[in-house]
């Protein structure tokens, strides 16, 4: 699986939006870029995913470059629960291989503040 | 049940002793994880279970680990003779094949070995 690289922490201000940042370079041409987020205590928690266009959902939107090497998830609205750590993996849809194991990161530390 | 349901949600044992934790997937779900978080780190992959497939043990960190899922929903993971750096939070996720390859997390089980 490709692996990401995402800054530690970021800081925003509740109402603005949050952009989070993620490199994938090495992603291949089946790899889907998957976000998760996961509230302290809590099992992460699926947000968007996308394989080369931009998606939007209730969540979040993902922005992916063109070259597909990085992509932004972008919170449009931050509110004080969207106080998290976010993670950006790769992966093909299907369970097949070594896509079961999911490389997951450290992810991006999310600090909302009022 | 809606969700993935993991228990116990805490546990403390002594070190030498065996753990037993439960994870029930959301129904239907033929594909289920289980992954290890330490405290501040990233997701660790366990093991994964995909219909009546041979299980990928891969991610088991020894021989006092193992997993088994009976008719294709529950899943125990069992810590044979457990010791303190097994202490982590225990998480378990389902997914469903042909779908969107989204995870679906528990809400973990927090194992403290004394």
């Amino acid at each position: 699986d490709a692996k990401t690289t995402q800054p530690t922490s970021m800081d925003c201000a509740e109402g603005r939006a949050a952009n989070l940042p993620c490199n994938h370079s090495t992603i291949s041409g089946n790899e889907y870029v998957y976000w998760y987020r996961q509230i302290h205590s809590q099992g992460p928690q699926y947000i968007i995913h996308g394989l080369k266009n931009n998606e939007t959902n209730e969540m979040a939107s993902l922005i992916i470059t063109e070259d597909r090497k990085s992509s932004t998830l972008i919170l449009p609205h931050a509110t004080l629960r969207d106080t998290a750590v976010y993670y950006c993996i790769v992966r093909a849809r299907h369970n097949a291989g070594n896509n079961r194991k999911l490389i997951w990161g450290l992810g991006t530390s999310l600090a909302v503040n009022p | 049940g809606a969700g993935v349901s993991q228990s116990p949600s805490n546990k403390v044992t002594e070190k030498g002793k065996d753990v037993e934790l439960r994870c029930d997937p959301i129904s239907g779900h033929t594909a289920l994880y289980w992954y290890r978080q330490s405290l501040g780190q990233g997701l660790e992959f366990l093991i994964y279970f995909q219909g009546n497939s041979a299980p990928d043990k891969s991610g088991l960190p020894s021989d006092r680990f193992s997993a088994e899922r009976t008719g294709g929903s529950v899943s125990t993971l069992t810590i044979q003779r457990t010791q303190q750096e097994d202490s982590a939070v225990y998480l378990c996720a389902s997914s469903a094949t042909g779908g969107t390859g989204e995870l679906f997390f528990g809400e973990g089980s927090r194992l403290t070995v004394l």
